[in-house]
């Protein structure tokens, strides 16, 4: 199958700062990937919906202004948790679709543990 | 949308039995649902799917059933190893866009 791979897979840093996570799709194009927060022992929660050349899409009670989202290529997009908090410490997962259609298969990334001291 | 839990409920079974783990979905214009399988801190791992118009689909040692009448998906997975001890979340796609929903997750721990 198409591999979605992630950068950091883990980060730890300070309250305040800045963190961005990569998410690439190494062998298909994109034009759709998804952003997901899970915490410890709950379900995955989709954040944002990253469209490639435009504006993401966020769930309801998602901060676009604190999770940026960039999907500047077909094979990757970027999340950039800014001024951290260790309330946002949490494991992201993204997905992506294959294709430009954006009802293809949807495979996801490995994760990124991000923990905010 | 789907419900979503704030706790794993577990499932413990014997190696070399069969496990059922269910799911319930509430959106009843669902027409795509997959099962996935995570281990610890890695990300989901397609196990297999099923479209709304079958009731029924088998793969290697997985079978998903799927039950509209009552909005209700399972995943049978026959003679279970210590190598399936993860855990197990379906997920839904609405007929009108490609976001998945997940559902609440199941722990599956095999004991050998």
């Amino acid at each position: 199958g198409a591999v979605v791979s992630q950068h950091p897979s883990w980060v730890i840093c300070k309250s305040g700062t800045s963190v961005k996570i990569e998410c690439r799709s190494l062998d298909f194009q994109a034009t759709t990937m998804f952003w997901y927060r899970q915490f410890p022992k709950q379900s995955l929660m989709l954040m944002a919906t990253s469209n490639e050349g435009s504006k993401a899409t966020y769930e309801q009670g998602v901060e676009k202004d604190k999770f940026l989202i960039n999907h500047a290529s077909l094979t990757l997009s970027t999340l950039t948790v800014t001024s951290a908090h260790p309330e946002d410490s949490s494991f992201y997962i993204c997905s992506a679709i294959v294709g430009t259609s954006g009802s293809g298969e949807q495979f996801f990334g490995p994760g990124t543990r991000l923990t905010v001291l | 949308g789907e419900s979503v839990g704030l706790h794993l409920p577990t499932l413990s079974v014997q190696e070399g039995d069969n496990s059922i783990i269910n799911c319930a979905y509430s959106n009843s214009a669902s027409d795509y649902f997959i099962w996935y399988k995570q281990e610890s801190g890695k990300g989901p791992q397609f196990i297999i799917d099923i479209r709304s118009n079958m009731d029924k689909r088998q793969g290697q040692r997985v079978t998903v059933l799927l039950n509209k009448t009552v909005k209700h998906l399972s995943l049978q997975i026959a003679a279970t190893q210590p190598g399936d001890s993860a855990v197990y979340f379906c997920a839904s796609r609405g007929n009108a866009g490609n976001m998945l929903t997940f559902g609440g997750g199941t722990r599956l721990m095999v004991k050998p």
